[in-house]
């Protein structure tokens, strides 16, 4: 069965204190990766799409790196406002539904 | 921002009553889906459009109806409201032809009494 895991579910970081969210899947032929950011009370917004294994994305201070089993987003030198929950997900050879995993929920404290 | 807009925003209803979610699209994107969002779930597929009155079942879809006769609207139906339906509910849109970035609307808040 295809699936979506995040790591970990919840962080708190101090602003300035870089760190890494995991999205780790099982799926029978990657398509593509994404990466979404979400606000309380949002629907998800749109960060990066990664399609091969070491692909890169860079916006800002997040980076987003793929291997042939995880993705990791990396949040360099945060801030408060970088503060959200950020979901992964995926798409399959074949089929055009995305699996998503359950977020990781990040606070960065000022 | 993708033009995307759900209707209504907040519903409140009662077990046992039909309820019908709106989803309207300005980007003549060919695929829609629809998501529920429930804490420690993440994103759960319903239903999924991918053109004029062709759709196809998620991985939650019992209780759930959708309907597409135009390429700009979504509909999701509760045809009989249950607690267990209570939930945050997401409308998405794709268009593979040009890129498989889904964009998603603001949101539905469904509370089922």
């Amino acid at each position: 069965e295809d699936q979506v895991t995040q790591s970990p579910e919840a962080l708190r970081l101090q602003e300035g204190e870089s760190s890494s969210l995991n999205c780790s899947y099982t799926v029978s032929g990657l398509r593509g990766l994404f990466w979404y950011r979400q606000d309380p009370g949002k629907g998800p917004e749109f960060l990066f799409t990664l399609y091969s294994a070491g692909e890169e994305k860079e916006k800002e201070r997040l980076k987003a790196t793929l291997t042939k089993k995880e993705s990791f987003l990396h949040i360099t030198a945060p801030k408060p406002e970088d503060s959200a929950t950020y979901l992964c997900a995926v798409t399959t050879s074949g089929t055009y539904k995305y699996i998503f995993g359950t977020g990781t929920r990040l606070k960065v404290l000022a | 921002d993708a033009g995307i807009t759900q209707s209504p925003r907040h519903k409140v209803t009662e077990t046992g009553t039909p309820v019908t979610l709106r989803c309207h699209q300005t980007e003549n994107h060919r695929y829609m889906y629809w998501y529920r969002q429930d804490p420690g779930h993440g994103l759960r597929l319903i239903h999924y459009s991918y053109g004029v009155k062709d759709t196809d079942k998620g991985e939650v879809s019992d209780g759930y109806s959708v309907s597409r006769s135009k390429t700009e609207d979504f509909l999701l139906t509760l045809e009989s409201a249950t607690s267990s339906q209570t939930s945050v509910y997401f409308c998405a849109i794709s268009d593979p032809a040009s890129t498989e970035t889904q964009y998603f609307g603001p949101g539905t808040r469904l509370l089922v009494l």
